[in-house]
């Protein structure tokens, strides 16, 4: 069965580190772009950033709103995303969702595969 | 950053009912634009890719259209599964995001 299962979620203080896995299986992890994406409590859906696969340099883009606190990483030895979040803010508490790339040209590199989600609460 | 807004947030409507929701992009864009589903405590589902590709298994009730900066997700005629949230996501090789969302409840 194809599953992408987050952990790694909790309540973290202001200022604060956290960091995400996301463990896939059923399909050829290291094919595939990864992304992370979140969704705040009553908000929509937020994209936080991508990293591709060895065929692509293992590139990596964020939102803006992460950038330069948030690192995504990989390690296709161990079909494991990672999202190590530092100098968390209020704003970041959301639920973190994995989610594969479709493989194939830029008109399908939609998400076809997300996880169930990890929810991180950012807190005094 | 390429900013999406979709409209209406909310949306009562009642089974065989036609429904548009909208998807505005704050600039010209390729025509990579996806329709997604999503219930509660479910992961997003995809609908439509490329503006009005129907993804495999997807019903044809479902129907995308648009370019440049409108994009638009048509349901011809409502049935009880399709009350849900429904997102647009403009997407290139660079970046990706999501419009606000849509909520459709049943009237």
């Amino acid at each position: 069965e194809v599953q992408l299962v987050e952990s790694g979620g909790g309540l973290v203080q202001p200022g604060g580190s956290l960091r995400l896995s996301c463990a896939a299986s059923g399909f050829t992890f290291s094919d595939h772009y990864m992304d992370w994406v979140r969704q705040a409590p009553g908000k929509g859906l937020e994209w936080v950033g991508r990293i591709r696969n060895k065929a692509n340099s293992y590139g990596i883009d964020y939102a803006a709103s992460v950038k330069g606190r948030f690192i995504i990483s990989r390690d296709d030895s161990k079909n494991s995303l990672y999202l190590q979040m530092n100098s968390l803010k209020t704003d970041d508490t959301a639920v973190y969702y994995c989610a594969r790339v479709r493989l194939g040209p830029v008109e399908l590199k939609t998400f076809d595969i997300w996880g169930q989600g990890t929810m991180v609460t950012v807190s005094s | 950053d390429i900013q999406m807004t979709q409209s209406p947030s909310a949306l009562s409507a009642s089974v065989g009912d036609r429904v548009t929701i909208t998807c505005r992009a704050s600039q010209s864009i390729s025509p990579w634009v996806a329709w997604y589903q999503r219930k509660p405590g479910r992961a997003p589902k995809l609908l439509i890719y490329k503006a009005s590709s129907l993804e495999s298994g997807v019903s044809s009730r479902f129907s995308g259209s648009g370019s440049e900066t409108e994009f638009t997700l048509t349901i011809s005629s409502l049935q009880p599964d399709d009350f849900a949230t429904y997102y647009c996501q403009q997407y290139n090789v660079y970046q990706t995001t999501f419009g606000q969302g849509t909520k459709l409840e049943i009237k």
